[in-house]
């Protein structure tokens, strides 16, 4: 499966501020997501990735909160924009590697703390 | 949308004895179902997945059970072991999406 690198792992941002997430993968996937996990919760889809073009935005998540950027087969980015301690969470990257195949792989996470 | 359900929150066992996680879906188009055990503070990784085309599937101790007709498919865990306590989580997604809708997830607890 693919290996994913997601950085930071970890950060403590203050309230409104921005910080993007980094979501590097060591193959090329067809598919990438954006998670959320808020504290002791289930994972929730914030947007589908597209590379070339815009994301895909679950019904709760804006482009304006959470802009996304795909260059590359490869890589995608998440900011977390004008943050509250409503935003503290784990954010996740997830991956599927091929057509045809729903398998997701999921990154570390990057656990932000907003204060 | 799909929506998944999934019971219990949380589940203790005496270890050797067996867990059994129970979820039930809403769209009668999604055909995969994955289940994901998240260790505290490590991703969640997939530890077995079944397709709508079989009944039942399982690997090692691990096994899963899939009623189309129902819409629920169940985790079942034979002898557990400590290392078996995690969080489980449950998912569906239709044919050819990849978007998969979780479950709010099973806290299993394994006593030694």
């Amino acid at each position: 499966s693919a290996v994913i690198s997601q950085k930071p792992s970890r950060d403590i941002c203050q309230r409104g501020t921005s910080l993007t997430i980094q979501c590097q993968v060591d193959s090329q996937v067809t598919m990438m997501f954006w998670y959320r996990q808020q504290p002791g919760q289930s994972l929730t889809l914030i947007a589908t990735a597209n590379q070339g073009s815009e994301a895909t935005y679950e019904s709760g998540f804006v482009i304006d909160k959470f802009p996304i950027s795909r260059p590359n087969l490869t890589f995608s980015t998440l900011t977390v924009s004008n943050m509250s301690p409503e935003d503290s969470s784990i954010y996740l990257c997830s991956v599927a590697k091929s057509a045809g195949a729903n398998v997701l792989t999921f990154g570390a996470g990057s656990r932000l703390t907003v204060l | 949308g799909e929506n998944v359900e999934q019971h219990p929150s949380t589940l203790s066992v005496q270890e050797g004895d067996s867990a059994v996680i129970k979820c039930t879906y809403s769209d009668s188009a999604s055909n995969y179902f994955p289940w994901y055990k998240q260790e505290l503070g490590k991703r969640p990784q997939l530890i077995i997945d079944i397709r709508s085309n079989v009944g039942e599937k399982k690997d090692q101790r691990i096994a899963v059970t899939l009623n189309k007709t129902a819409k629920h498919f169940s985790l079942h865990i034979t002898e557990t072991q400590p290392e078996d306590s995690a969080v489980y989580f449950c998912a569906a997604s239709p044919m050819n999406d990849y978007k998969l809708s979780f479950g709010a997830g099973t806290t299993v607890t394994v006593r030694a």
